[in-house]
């Protein structure tokens, strides 16, 4: 089955600086890579999600990659803010399956 | 608008004992889940719907079954608890089969 490494598990940034979190997936007919963000004491919330027909994608300050060949990809946040502060789950899964499977989550947090 | 409601927030059984957990959504979506989130180890799928009378197996449906009778909820029962089962429970709906996107705000659950 699919297995999803996420790095690093904790990460802490400067207000205004950029996070990087990096995830690597096995199995290489993963088509469908979503994002998550978890605040404390929530469920995860869907932040942006990729396919594998796509390499980059945007919504205002955070973005995500895709490297099919090296089987990963990555969550940018540019100008972090205290707000982003959470804990950051990364997925994979292929279409006929309908399971995700995650990444054991990234604890962002950001230092005002 | 209430989204994804879970309940209880907070219980703790005896080993043995049985309980069901229950996630109503409002959204008139088609799929469901039921995940485990334990320390470490992101979230994994226990069984899940894609519809109204059905239900199937995820990643990890031993001791657990789940039941669909309407459209808009979706129950989890753990018909002898065990301390392996201690954990968060979030439950997920979706209107695409292969992404949950809106999740309730957990129960926790720790069986002593």
């Amino acid at each position: 089955g699919e297995n999803v490494e996420q790095h690093p598990s904790t990460l802490s940034v400067q207000e205004g600086d950029s996070a990087v979190i990096k995830c690597t997936y096995s199995d290489s007919a993963s088509n469908y890579f979503p994002w998550y963000k978890q605040e404390l004491g929530k469920g995860p919330q869907l932040i942006i999600d990729i396919r594998s027909n796509v390499g980059e994608k945007k919504d205002q300050r955070i973005a995500v990659t895709l490297n099919k060949t090296a089987k990963h990809f990555s969550l940018h946040i540019t100008e972090t803010q205290p707000e982003d502060s959470a804990v950051y789950f990364c997925a994979a899964s292929f279409a006929a399956g309908n399971m995700l499977t995650f990444g054991g989550g990234t604890r962002l947090m950001v230092k005002p | 608008n209430a989204g994804v409601t879970q309940t209880p927030k907070f219980r703790v059984l005896k080993t043995g004992q049985s309980m069901t957990l229950l996630c109503a959504q409002d959204m008139n979506h088609e799929y469901m889940y039921w995940y485990r989130q334990d320390p470490g180890m992101g979230l994994r799928l226990i069984h899940y719907s894609v519809g109204e009378g059905t239900t199937a197996k995820g990643e990890v449906p031993d001791g657990y079954n789940v039941s669909r009778l309407k459209k808009q909820n979706f129950l989890l029962g753990l018909e002898s608890a065990a301390p392996s089962q201690t954990s968060v429970y979030f439950c997920a709906s979706s209107d695409k089969r292969d992404v949950p996107q809106h999740f309730g705000d957990g129960t926790r659950l720790s069986i002593l």
